[in-house]
């Protein structure tokens, strides 16, 4: 079975600062990781995904992440924030076969503080 | 492209009564999903369809919910009777088959049971 952590649930962040956000993935074959974004009152947006190749993946407003195999992890990051980033973010895995479709973790909110 | 639409955005109805929820995937796109997102969680899949056979219905409490997905293309998720813990926003998204293609959200169906 597959499975998704995330380690925070909130993280607040002052503007135009750096900011991580950590995703923990749990499977037993190959896997394919994405980052959704939800604004409020909004359905999810791709942000990124990791499906093969490359381990650091670039994706839109300047999100970028890295998948780490040995670590089973696929941490968000972007280097300045804005405040239009507020928001919750989503990480997903579907594996293998993709017998048992998408699993996402409780999602992370966010905070961008002036 | 039109993206994947959901109806209503809104609905409020009292414990016991029925509700159904709509939703029109992107066209083309084979694989359909209703996901359940409770306030403050990441989405947590429902039922997965490829055309119209449910492939992974597992999570989908039989008891008062269903969904059909006639002619492979737009859904309906019903529940009869709502209870109030049913109160949460379910999600629509849709893909082009095969386990690494990004999944398209609609922008979801917010229920309040009273």
């Amino acid at each position: 079975a597959q499975s998704v952590t995330q380690l925070d649930s909130q993280v607040p962040v002052f503007e135009e600062a750096p900011v991580e956000l950590r995703c923990n993935y749990s499977s037993s074959v190959s896997v394919y990781l994405f980052w959704y974004v939800q604004y409020p009152n909004q359905g999810l947006q791709l942000l990124l995904k990791y499906l093969s190749g490359s381990t650091l993946v670039k994706g839109i407003n300047g999100f970028e992440a890295e998948f780490n195999k040995s670590q089973t992890s696929f941490h968000l990051r972007k280097p300045s924030v804005h405040i239009s980033d507020t928001a919750e973010y989503f990480c997903a895995v579907i594996s293998g076969g993709g017998a048992d479709g998408l699993t996402f973790g409780k999602g992370t909110h966010l905070i961008i503080q002036p | 492209e039109a993206g994947v639409v959901q109806s209503p955005r809104y609905k409020i109805i009292e414990k016991k009564q029925p509700v159904a929820f709509w939703c029109n995937p992107i066209s083309g796109h084979n694989t359909l999903y209703w996901y359940l997102q409770n306030l403050g969680q990441g989405p947590e899949l429902l039922i997965r369809y490829e055309n119209e056979e449910a492939v992974d219905d597992s999570q989908l409490p039989k008891d008062r919910f269903s969904a059909e997905r006639l002619k492979g293309v737009d859904s309906t998720l019903k529940i009869q009777p709502a209870e109030l813990g049913d109160s949460a926003v379910y999600l629509c998204a849709s893909s082009r088959s095969g386990v690494n293609t990004e999944a398209f959200f609609g922008q979801g169906t917010r229920l309040t049971v009273v």
